[in-house]
C-alpha cells in the first residue's frame, strides 16, 4: 500500500543546518517531492527527485534519496528563520493519474 | 505566469447556502486538482480533471460538485455543507495528470462553514 511518513517536529538553531527525513512504502514510487507550507499561505514546490536519482542540490538544499531503504531527506543549510514551516514530503505512483501521496508534515521551528 | 489563483480567499457560509469556489491558471496546464485541507495535516485529494474531464474522484461527497468550463478554470460548486467541511482548500495545476512533473498550488480558499 501507500504510505508516506515523517517525523512531526523539528527544533534548530538560526544558522545551524537542518535535516527532514520521509520515509515510503511504495517501491512503483516515480518522483518524490518537497513541499514548504507557511502559516496561512498555499503548498510550495521547493525541490523534487526522479526515483533514479541519488542526490541532488539546489542552492541550500540538498535531496538524499535511498532506493533500497526508501528513505527520503531533505537538508536545509544555514537555517533561517524564514525557513520555519511546515514540510510536506510527497510521492507519485506509476500509472495513478498524478495523485501526490503525502506524509503528515514536518513542523520545523527555527529559533534565533 | 506561474500562478494558480483561487478565489475567494476567504468564505463564510450557512449549511443553507450554495456558493462556489475558483481557480485560474494560464500555464497552459492540462490537469487541476482540488485538495482539501485541515490544520496542520497534509492535503487531501478530492479531484482531478484531465483535458477538461474528470479522472478521478476521491469518494467526495456530492455535496461538493466540481466544474472544469475549460482548460484554465477550474470550479468547485458547494452545497449543503456541514461544520466539518471547513477547511483549506487547494486547487493545483500540472502539465499532465501523470506522474512526470510537479504541481503548481494556489494559495487557497479558507471555507468556514457554520
Amino acid at each position: 500500500g501507500e504510505d508516506v511518513e515523517q517525523s512531526l517536529f523539528l527544533s534548530v538553531r538560526e544558522g545551524d543546518s537542518s535535516v527532514i527525513n520521509c520515509t515510503y512504502t511504495d517501491s512503483s514510487s516515480t518522483y518524490l517531492y518537497w513541499y514548504k507550507q507557511e502559516p496561512g499561505a498555499g503548498l510550495q514546490l521547493l525541490t523534487y527527485i526522479f526515483s533514479n536519482m541519488d542526490m541532488k542540490q539546489d542552492q541550500r538544499l540538498t535531496v538524499l534519496l535511498n532506493k533500497k531503504d526508501k528513505h527520503l531527506s531533505l537538508r536545509i543549510a544555514d537555517t533561517q528563520t524564514g525557513d520555519s514551516a511546515i514540510y510536506f514530503c510527497a510521492e507519485t505512483i506509476y500509472n495513478q493519474g498524478g495523485k501526490l501521496i503525502f506524509g503528515q508534515g514536518t513542523e520545523l521551528s527555527v529559533k534565533p | 505566469d506561474t500562478e494558480v489563483t483561487q478565489t475567494p480567499k476567504h468564505l463564510v457560509m450557512g449549511m443553507t447556502n450554495k456558493k462556489s469556489l475558483k481557480c485560474e491558471q494560464h500555464m497552459g496546464h492540462r490537469a487541476m486538482y482540488w485538495y482539501k485541507q485541515k490544520a496542520k495535516k497534509p492535503p487531501e485529494l478530492m479531484f482531478v480533471y484531465s483535458y477538461e474531464k474528470l479522472s478521478i474522484n476521491e469518494s467526495v461527497p456530492s455535496r461538493f460538485s466540481p466544474e472544469c468550463p475549460n482548460s484554465s478554470l477550474l470550479n468547485l460548486h458547494l452545497h449543503a455543507l456541514q461544520p466539518e467541511d471547513s477547511a483549506l482548500y487547494l486547487c493545483a495545476s500540472s502539465q499532465e495528470d501523470g506522474a512526470t512533473g510537479e504541481l503548481f498550488f494556489g494559495e487557497g480558499s479558507r471555507l468556514t462553514v457554520l
